[in-house]
C-alpha cells in the first residue's frame, strides 16, 4: 500500500521484556516521526528523524527507549525492560519536507503495546 | 503551562447545530498551525491548515488569532460522520516537531 505500516498492530508483552515496533514510511518522504499516546492523552513526541541527519531523541522518555532508522527508510522503535507505563499505542508518521518546511504528517495505524 | 492546551469536551450537539473549538498556544514564535481529526481508535489524520487570514473548506473554517495565541475550528451543519476528536497541532519557527493538543472530543447526536 502507499501509506504508513506499522507492525506489529498489536503486542502484550510481560513487564521486564524487550519490544519492537517496525515503521515503513511512505516512499519519498524524508522525515519520520514517532509518537505515543496513552488512553485519554494528547500525542507525546518521541523522536525525528530527517535523512541522514542525527536523530532528534529529545522527547525519548529514558535511556531504555531507542530508535534507529537504516536507509532512510525503515525504522524500528526499541523498548528495552518494558514496564507498565509504557502501555500506550505507538504511531509512526512521515512526512515529505520541502524548502525546510514540514509538510503534512501521514500516519500509520499505530502498534498498541500493552504491558502485563 | 502546556504548550497547546485544548478544552477536552465532549461537547455534545445536535446533527445540524454550529459547534466551534479553540486551542490556545503558548510560544509567540509559533509559526504553522492545523488541525487533526483522529476517528476512535484510528490514526489522526489532517483536516485543515490554519493561514493567517482564516480559512474555509466546506462546513469548516479556521482562524487565527496571533495576538491572542489561539486557533478556532469552527464547523456548521454538523453531521453524524463528523463524532471525533479534533486536535490542534503547532509548528514553532525553526522546529521541525509538530506539538499536538490532547484533542476536543464532538459527539454529534441524532
Amino acid at each position: 500500500g502507499a501509506g504508513v505500516s506499522q507492525s506489529p498492530s498489536n503486542k502484550v508483552t510481560e513487564k521486564g521484556k524487550d519490544v519492537e515496533l517496525r515503521c515503513d514510511p511512505i516512499s519519498g518522504h524524508t522525515a519520520l516521526y514517532w509518537y505515543r499516546q496513552s488512553l485519554g492523552q494528547g500525542l507525546e513526541f518521541l523522536i525525528y528523524f530527517q535523512g541522514n541527519s542525527a536523530p532528534d531523541k529529545s522527547g525519548l522518555p529514558s535511556d531504555r527507549f531507542s530508535a534507529e532508522r537504516t536507509g532512510g527508510s525503515v525504522s524500528t522503535l526499541t523498548i528495552q525492560r518494558t514496564q507498565q507505563e509504557d502501555s500506550a499505542v505507538y504511531l509512526c508518521a512521515s512526512s515529505f519536507m520541502a524548502g525546510g518546511i514540514t509538510g503534512e504528517l501521514f500516519f500509520g495505524e499505530g502498534s498498541r503495546l500493552t504491558v502485563l | 503551562r502546556k504548550e497547546v492546551e485544548q478544552d477536552p469536551g465532549p461537547f455534545n450537539v445536535p446533527e445540524g447545530a454550529t459547534v466551534a473549538f479553540n486551542c490556545t498556544y503558548s510560544n509567540s514564535a509559533s509559526q504553522s498551525f492545523f488541525w487533526y481529526r483522529q476517528d476512535c481508535r484510528k490514526e489522526p489524520k489532517l483536516l485543515m491548515s490554519v493561514y493567517s487570514s482564516g480559512n474555509e473548506d466546506g462546513r469548516f473554517t479556521a482562524q487565527l488569532n496571533r495576538a491572542s495565541q489561539y486557533i478556532s475550528l469552527l464547523i456548521r451543519d454538523s453531521k453524524l460522520s463528523d463524532s471525533a476528536t479534533y486536535l490542534c497541532v503547532v509548528l514553532s519557527g525553526g522546529s521541525y516537531i509538530p506539538t499536538f493538543g490532547r484533542g476536543t472530543s464532538l459527539i454529534v447526536h441524532p
